[in-house]
């Protein structure tokens, strides 16, 4: 069965300060893997999406990045954290193809940036 | 333009009660997706029903069910028999082409917080 890791569950990091999240799926190959990032009290709001190694599209420009550079790795970072980059980053998968049924998340990491 | 409005921002049911959540979607491609995922305390998303729009039948998974509307616009979640254990966050999403080609995400709502009473 298809699995999916995401690590630190939580992280307090301060303003300007660098950040990497990093997600693993596991079980399957060639997912579309996907960053979505929830505000307290609010829906998620889609960061990052990819196809396939190397490949990434960016939904909303702002100072995180997402790389995968290897087929069911997928890793988001910051150069230098804002304040308003805290909130709770879900990783997710989708099966390979289009359109590639439902998202299956992690469990999330809660950053808070101080 | 917002896409998925949750109109109840939360909701009360009682134990062993019925409970329909709203969602109600707007899109002009013949082809898309409509999910409902549950959010406990806990944060994980966890998926629960999908409906396809070329989908004859309201689908239906344990006690979850859709009541799809497509004149309507309209995707309700109904959950039979509530649980304490229900008690969560829902969110319906809607599954749309995304910058052309062969590219598709999920769009969320702002969700409905259900609150099972004992």
């Amino acid at each position: 069965s298809q699995t999916i890791h995401q690590w630190p569950a939580t992280l307090v990091q301060p303003v300007g300060s660098p950040l990497s999240l990093e997600c693993t799926v596991e079980g399957t190959s060639n997912p579309n893997l996907y960053w979505y990032r929830q505000a307290a009290g609010r829906g998620l709001q889609l960061l990052f999406y990819s196809v396939g190694i190397g490949q990434i599209s960016s939904e909303v420009p702002q100072n995180l990045s997402a790389s995968r550079p290897q087929d069911r790795q997928f890793i988001l970072s910051s150069k230098k954290l804002l304040l308003s980059d805290s909130g709770f980053y879900l990783c997710a998968w989708s099966g390979p193809g289009s359109p590639g049924g439902p998202l299956h998340f992690g469990n999330g990491t809660r950053l808070t940036v101080t | 333009a917002q896409k998925i409005t949750q109109t109840q921002p939360g909701m009360f049911v009682q134990e062993k009660e019925a409970v329909t959540l709203d969602c109600t979607y707007d899109t002009s491609d013949p082809s898309y997706g409509l999910f409902w995922y549950k959010q406990p305390s806990s944060g994980e998303m966890i998926f629960l029903i999908y409906q396809g729009s070329y989908d004859q039948q309201n689908a239906t998974e344990g006690r979850y069910s859709l009541n799809f509307q497509k004149a309507r616009k309209s995707a309700n979640l109904v959950i039979s028999a509530s649980q304490l254990g229900d008690s969560a966050m829902y969110f319906c999403a809607m599954r749309e082409q995304w910058r052309g080609g062969s590219n598709y995400k999920l769009t969320f709502g702002k969700g409905t917080l259900l609150t099972v009473n004992p």
